[in-house]
């Protein structure tokens, strides 16, 4: 069964930089997108970037460009996002989710548990 | 970016009601929208996708409508474990953008 299991909770000081893992299992790696979202406590979900597994492509938001950057060991199919310059409004839970189809049928079916990044001094 | 705005935020209802969402989208998106389930805790789990295809293990009891601006949630008839918060997606121009979300809960 399709499974990405996350790193676990960090907790950094403002101006750190966080780098999460996301393992995937029970698919082939480089066949789908990898996507990145996050939710700040109380708040919506919100969608950070993809970056395809196979090539190392990315495309981030614009919020975020310059701040982020996605990557992947294919050997060990995993895929990382890390974000520097981290502020106390960066504090959020991360999820990577798993990125299926094309134009309409673009999805994101299957997601991590989450990694809770607490921004504080 | 397209802006998606979900309504209503906030829905009591009983179980066994019949239950929309609306999202609309701020431009045309074609068919190009995902709705999700999250229950507090958890990571969202996918339930329409391209505006109104089920994914696979979902009760039929959520069905999904709608193009171009306006796409419709629905569930037939509400069961205690759908009490729980439903965001849209919209997937067809990046930045991908999610609604505020409908937050469900027992009347």
């Amino acid at each position: 069964q399709v499974q990405l299991v996350q790193s676990g909770t960090e907790v950094k000081e403002p101006g750190a930089s966080v780098k999460v893992s996301c393992k995937a299992s029970g698919y082939t790696f480089t066949a789908n997108y990898i996507h990145w979202v996050r939710q700040a406590p109380g708040q919506g979900p919100e969608w950070m970037g993809w970056m395809s597994s196979n090539s190392g492509g990315t495309f981030y938001a614009q919020k975020f460009q310059g701040r982020v950057s996605m990557t992947r060991d294919t050997s060990i199919g995993t895929a990382y996002m890390e974000m520097s310059g981290l502020r106390s409004d960066d504090t959020a839970v991360y999820y990577c989710a798993r990125g299926s189809g094309s134009d309409n049928w673009r999805r994101l079916d299957y997601w991590g548990q989450g990694t809770l990044v607490t921004v504080s001094s | 970016d397209i802006q998606l705005t979900q309504s209503p935020s906030f829905l009591s209802a009983s179980v066994g009601d019949r239950v929309t969402i609306t999202c609309r989208a701020s431009q045309g998106i074609s068919s190009s929208l995902a709705w999700y389930q999250q229950k507090p805790g958890m990571a969202p789990k996918l339930l329409i996708y391209a505006a109104s295809t089920l994914q696979s293990g979902v009760p039929s009891r959520f069905s999904g409508s709608g193009s171009g601006t306006e796409f419709t949630l629905t569930i037939s008839s509400l069961q205690p474990e759908d009490f729980a918060a439903y965001y849209c997606e919209q997937f067809n121009t990046y930045p991908s953008t999610f609604g505020q979300g409908t937050k469900v809960e027992i009347k």
